[in-house]
């Protein structure tokens, strides 16, 4: 059973704090990772992915992956009540992405 | 550019019986996912096609649920008869390429929120 774990939260932040997001997955040979925004009632939306080791940035937005630990996470500079939402993490086993349950975030105003 | 195109939006129905849900992909986009949301869960996929054919559908329950993409463009989704357990949102997405990095294109549609009383 490929895995991909998330703690569901919910994650408070004060406005203009860095949020910090952890994802997990089981499988080593997993390359492709992926975050997804899912506001209340939506469907996800894809923010940002990553396929190797290291930082991705895009604007308040950074993807960090660490293959030999298997952890994947993104992070939220100056978080803003507009950012309240799940975050989906997201990870490609064979052919299928495979999701997490999400973790809640919410920032505080 | 319009989206993907779901409907209908939210469907209630009593156990046992037939539903069917429609999606339209953004125009170009040869690989269509269905997925399954349970509230609290993220998204499942159900089966993906590369224009008409199912390419992975292992995960679609066939004894109750069947799915086609006639013409490699749109797609229905059925589940007959549906039961309780059934109640969930039904997403489907398309993307551009096929294989592994076309996720990284992958655009989702609003879903249909399924009620089975």
């Amino acid at each position: 059973q490929k895995e991909v774990e998330q703690n569901s939260g919910p994650l408070s932040v004060p406005e203009g704090a860095i949020a910090s997001l952890n994802c997990t997955y089981s499988d080593r040979g997993s390359q492709s990772f992926f975050w997804y925004r899912q506001y209340s009632g939506k469907s996800p939306e894809l923010i940002m992915f990553i396929y190797s080791n290291g930082d991705k940035e895009d604007g308040r937005f950074t993807a960090q992956l660490n293959k030999a630990s298997q952890y994947v996470s993104l992070l939220i500079r100056d978080s803003q009540p507009s950012d309240s939402a799940t975050y989906l993490c997201a990870v490609v086993y064979g052919n299928k992405l495979v999701f997490g349950a999400g973790t809640i975030l919410r920032v505080k105003s | 550019e319009a989206g993907v195109v779901q409907s209908p939006r939210y469907k209630i129905i009593e156990k046992k019986q037939p539903v069917a849900f429609w999606c339209n992909p953004i125009s170009g986009h040869n690989t269509l996912y269905w997925y399954l949301q349970n509230l609290g869960q993220g998204p499942e996929l159900l089966i993906r096609y590369e224009n008409e054919e199912a390419v992975d559908d292992s995960q679609l329950p066939k004894d109750r649920f069947s799915a086609e993409r006639l013409k490699g463009v749109d797609s229905t989704l059925k589940i007959q008869p549906a039961e309780l357990g059934d109640s969930a949102v039904y997403l489907c997405a398309s993307s551009l390429g096929s294989g592994t990095r076309s996720y990284n294109e992958q655009f989702f549609g609003p879903g249909t929120r399924l009620t089975v009383l």
